[in-house]
């Protein structure tokens, strides 16, 4: 079966602009999950969905980023007026969705803010 | 204190030996714990999952548990230069999914 796809790959864009990043999960996989990576760090959880229901929203999530799952396939992260400081490396991953089933990562999406 | 801590590294090994990786985590009802390996500029790869105190073992990879002293590692025999790269251990707080709470991974580098 096919993977996790993300697109695009790298995405530049000038401070203060909005970007908008897609994922579409393992076929069979109900969750649906964000996070971001920076150099020298573990991922960080941004949001989390079941199927199109956004389960949840890490706290520490600026009400810059938005996700969706409308129909609970493929899913979007928004990052609306871009800082310095959301350069990163955007990951989604996928999961069954019977107990604690195993994470699939995407090839990422990164992002850099001139 | 960090929730998942791991030591960055980088941890060297000879070819053909055992490296040893360890992690610990913070929270005590955590059930789920994961090992990925992420290559420079790669995304991480799922390498082994535990639930269960003791050893699970898988090819050349042996993950061990031990949840009264809050504490997970990766064993990998007969080291290649090819599992040079960063290992990440994750831990899911409950049994059900939801998010993971990484460490900020192990650099490993097996010398030929």
């Amino acid at each position: 079966d096919t993977g996790v796809s993300q697109d695009p790959r790298h995405k530049i864009t000038k401070r203060g602009q909005n970007v908008t990043f897609r994922c579409d999960p393992i076929s069979e996989h109900n969750r649906l999950y964000w996070y971001r990576q920076t150099l020298g760090q573990g991922p960080e959880f941004l949001t989390y969905f079941q199927n199109e229901a956004q389960l949840e929203k890490s706290r520490l999530l600026s009400d810059r980023f938005s996700a969706e799952r409308p129909k609970g396939s493929f899913s979007t992260l928004e990052i609306q007026r871009t800082e310095q400081g959301d350069s990163a490396m955007y990951l989604c991953a996928s999961s069954k969705d019977r107990g604690a089933q195993p994470q699939h990562f995407g090839d990422g999406t990164r992002l850099s803010i001139l | 204190q960090k929730e998942v801590e791991q030591n960055s590294g980088p941890l060297s090994v000879p070819e053909g030996a055992i490296a040893s990786l360890n992690c610990t985590y913070s929270d005590r009802g955590s059930q789920s714990f994961f090992w990925y390996r992420q290559y420079s500029g790669k995304s991480p790869e799922l390498i082994m999952f535990i639930y269960s105190n003791g050893d699970k073992e898988d090819g050349r990879f042996t993950a061990q548990l031990n949840k009264a002293s809050q504490y997970v590692s990766l064993l990998i025999r007969d080291s290649q230069p090819s599992d040079s790269a960063t290992y990440l251990c994750a831990v899911n707080r409950g049994n059900q999914g939801g998010k993971l709470i990484f460490g900020q991974g192990t650099e490993l580098s097996v010398k030929p």
